[in-house]
C-alpha cells in the first residue's frame, strides 16, 4: 500500500538553528500539508501546498516557516531559525484532491529544540 | 467548519462493538463527517466520512442520524490494536483549494482484554 515516508525519525537541534523535515508524498497525489502537533495538544494544521504554492497556512505558519517541493518527490518544511515551543511532532500529509478524499499521514518527525 | 462534541474516553471490551458518538449538531449542508484515528503518537489514519448516507467500509461502520446532527462511528469486533484516540471531524466540501483537517480532542478509545 502506498504512504507517506517522513524523514528523519527524530531531529535534535539547538535553538536558533535551521531545521529542514523532509516528505515523500504518494506519487500520484497533488495536495501536500504539514501539521504539528506538541506533545499532549492536538494535531494542528500548518500549511497546505498545491500547484507549487502555498494555498492555505494557519496562525502557526510564520516567516520563520518555509515548504518547498524542489523535485518531484520531495515535500520539505523549513523551520529557519527554531525556538523551544517548535519542539513537537511534525506530520506531512497528502491527498489526490480536495472534495471527498481521504488523507495520508506520514509516521511524523519529531523535533525536538534544546 | 462546525465544531464537534465527542466524550473525552471510552471503554471497550475486546472482540465487542466499539460505539464512537459525536455531536455535530450546527453541521450545514454541505459539510462531510469524517472520522480518523491517531494510534499512540503515529500520524493520524483515515477510517471513514460520509454526508448523510450510512456508510460501511473494511474498518468501520459510519451511522449519521436524519437530521445529520449526530453520528456514531461503529468498530465491529474491537481488537486491543484499535486502542487509539478517535476524531470526528467535519468539513466543508465545496471544491476549494484545500483539504485541512481541524481537530479537536478526540475520544480516547482503551479496548480492554
Amino acid at each position: 500500500e502506498p504512504e507517506v515516508t517522513q524523514t528523519p525519525s527524530h531531529q535534535v537541534t539547538q535553538m536558533g538553528q535551521e531545521v529542514i523535515l523532509r516528505c515523500v508524498p504518494i506519487s500520484n497525489h497533488l495536495y501536500f500539508y504539514w501539521y504539528r502537533q506538541i506533545l499532549g495538544q492536538k494535531v494542528e494544521f500548518l500549511v497546505s501546498f498545491y500547484n507549487n504554492e502555498i494555498s492555505e497556512k494557519s496562525e502557526i505558519f510564520d516567516d520563520q516557516f518555509s515548504v518547498e517541493r524542489p523535485d518531484g518527490s520531495n515535500f520539505t518544511l523549513k523551520i529557519r531559525s527554531t525556538k523551544l515551543e517548535d519542539s513537537a511532532m511534525y506530520f506531512c500529509a497528502s491527498s489526490e484532491g480536495t472534495l471527498k478524499t481521504e488523507a495520508f499521514f506520514g509516521q511524523g518527525t519529531r523535533l525536538t529544540v534544546v | 467548519d462546525a465544531k464537534t462534541t465527542q466524550p473525552p474516553s471510552m471503554d471497550c471490551a475486546e472482540g465487542r462493538a466499539a460505539n464512537l458518538p459525536c455531536n455535530h449538531s450546527t453541521i450545514s449542508g454541505n459539510e462531510y463527517v469524517y472520522w480518523y484515528r491517531q494510534i499512540h503518537s503515529q500520524g493520524p489514519q483515515y477510517i471513514i466520512h460520509g454526508l448523510k448516507n450510512n456508510e460501511t467500509n473494511e474498518m468501520a461502520s459510519l451511522i449519521i442520524t436524519e437530521d445529520r446532527k449526530s453520528s456514531t462511528l461503529i468498530l465491529p469486533h474491537a481488537t486491543l490494536r484499535d486502542t487509539a484516540v478517535y476524531y470526528c471531524i467535519v468539513r466543508v466540501e465545496d471544491g476549494g483549494a484545500t483539504n485541512k483537517l481541524i481537530f479537536g480532542t478526540g475520544t480516547l478509545l482503551a479496548v480492554q482484554p
